[in-house]
């Protein structure tokens, strides 16, 4: 099992660039979620799904869009990158109370 | 909605020695308690946790302590070891659905 998997794992964009990020989990989870981490600001969650063809807004929203078309994926959208969108984006999956983290995508906005 | 608080931010210990984290949180509601392990460029990963039915959980050289009359949490960890040198996490949440994540504290254990 890969467990969660995220693309790309690095990414540069100039602001008013869109790209999606993309998540994949293979343990069959029901929850995805997608946050991003900031120095000094801990994990904020942005997105979140409870089951295929759902997503609901987290802490962080504006800016982003998502989608869960398929169980095992979830994908966050850019849709005009901004310099405050520079951190990093992990992703992350349950079905029981524990988490599993993606390995984190590091994009920078220029 | 729910907010945790995190302290210290930062915490240098000898190897041997005890470290303490400290967390509180403002929602009555919440009922689970995890800590995360982050290591440098490394994703988090779930160390131990504790649900609102239990005021103590350990688990070899950590353990976690809950006061629910106080809404605070503490995470203990004896003996320590350069490898437990990271950025530790708490987080609470109501029926699992959503985690609010303090913002961290980074552990430097000195051989």
């Amino acid at each position: 099992n890969a467990g969660v998997t995220q693309t790309p794992k690095f990414r540069v964009l100039k602001t008013g660039q869109s790209m999606t990020l993309l998540c994949a989990q293979d343990m069959n989870h029901e929850y995805m979620y997608w946050y991003r981490q900031d120095p000094g600001m801990g994990l904020r969650l942005i997105h979140y799904s409870v089951g295929e063809g759902t997503t609901a807004k987290g802490e962080v929203p504006d800016g982003y869009n998502v989608s869960r078309l398929k169980k095992q994926n979830f994908l966050l959208g850019l849709e005009s990158a901004a310099p405050s969108q520079t951190s990093v984006y992990f992703c992350a999956s349950r079905t029981g109370p524990e988490q599993y983290f993606g390995p984190g995508t590091r994009l920078t906005v220029t | 909605g729910e907010n945790v608080e995190q302290h210290p931010s930062t915490l240098s210990v000898q190897e041997g020695d005890s470290a303490v984290i400290k967390c509180t949180y403002s929602d009555s509601a919440s009922n689970y308690f995890p800590w995360y392990k982050q290591e440098l460029g490394k994703r988090p990963q779930l160390i131990i946790d504790i649900r609102s039915n239990v005021g103590e959980k350990k688990d070899q050289r950590i353990a976690v302590t809950l006061n629910k009359t106080a809404k605070h949490f503490s995470l203990h960890i004896t003996e320590t070891q350069p490898e437990d040198s990271a950025v530790y996490f708490c987080a609470a949440s109501s029926g699992y659905s959503t985690l609010t994540f303090g913002k961290g504290t980074m552990l430097l254990v000195s051989p």
